[in-house]
């Protein structure tokens, strides 16, 4: 049981080049979410979707954008990266009922230069 | 919104001694779930420990404890026989009891413990 995976695990990026993060999991949840982890600021919420075909906005979704064409998968991509989107990128999925724990990936460290 | 603040940025602790780090959140909600989760070198995000609102019992794991303190809006991590394996960082994190919140988490800034043999 593979849990959470993300690919890549590590990314340097030019300003203004574009990217797709992908997050898969195996244990058919229904809720997927996005988030970055930068130094004292903890994790903040990207996007996040309730189910296939669904996405929404979190807490810093500027300079993003998502997709869940299926169940299992939750893209995140930046179109045009700047150096602010340096980062540390977490996916995480959790089962919708109430108080479920949300399962993380390992991480994508993203470097924009 | 919720909001929750980890007040100490680093703690240190000899190892098979006693640590508590702290959480404070701030909440109009009623009914909501708090956790701590552990992050070592290895980026890995890992739960620690649960705590229901609705719940008077503080949580335990093992040598993991937490005061929860609703009416203060408190909720302390101890770690009891620190290990060397314990360094990491830690988030407090909170979750939203309703239905509508689909399970999204908001975290402190986090403490990172360094443990001394």
């Amino acid at each position: 049981n593979a849990g959470v995976t993300q690919t890549p695990k590590f990314r340097v990026l030019k300003t203004g080049q574009s990217m797709t993060l992908l997050c898969a999991q195996d244990m058919n949840h229904e809720y997927m979410y996005w988030y970055r982890q930068d130094p004292g600021m903890g994790l903040r919420l990207i996007h996040y979707s309730v189910g296939e075909g669904t996405t929404a906005k979190g807490e810093v979704p500027d300079g993003y954008n998502v997709s869940r064409l299926k169940k299992q998968n939750f893209l995140l991509g930046l179109e045009s990266a700047a150096p602010s989107q340096t980062s540390v990128y977490f996916c995480a999925s959790s089962y919708s009922w109430t108080g479920g724990e949300a399962f993380f990936g390992q991480g994508t460290r993203l470097t924009v230069v | 919104a919720q909001t929750v603040t980890q007040s100490q940025p680093e703690m240190s602790v000899q190892e098979a001694e006693t640590v508590t780090l702290s959480c404070t959140y701030d909440t109009s909600e009623s009914d909501y779930y708090l956790f701590w989760y552990k992050q070592p070198p290895s980026r890995q995000m890992i739960l620690v420990i649960r705590q229901e609102a609705y719940k008077q019992q503080n949580a335990t794991e093992n040598r993991f404890s937490v005061n929860f303190q609703k009416a203060a809006k408190s909720f302390s991590l101890k770690i009891s026989d620190s290990q060397l394996g314990d360094a990491a960082m830690y988030f407090c994190a909170y979750r939203s009891g309703g239905g509508t919140s689909y399970g999204k988490l908001t975290f402190g800034q986090g403490t990172i413990l360094t443990v001394h043999p």
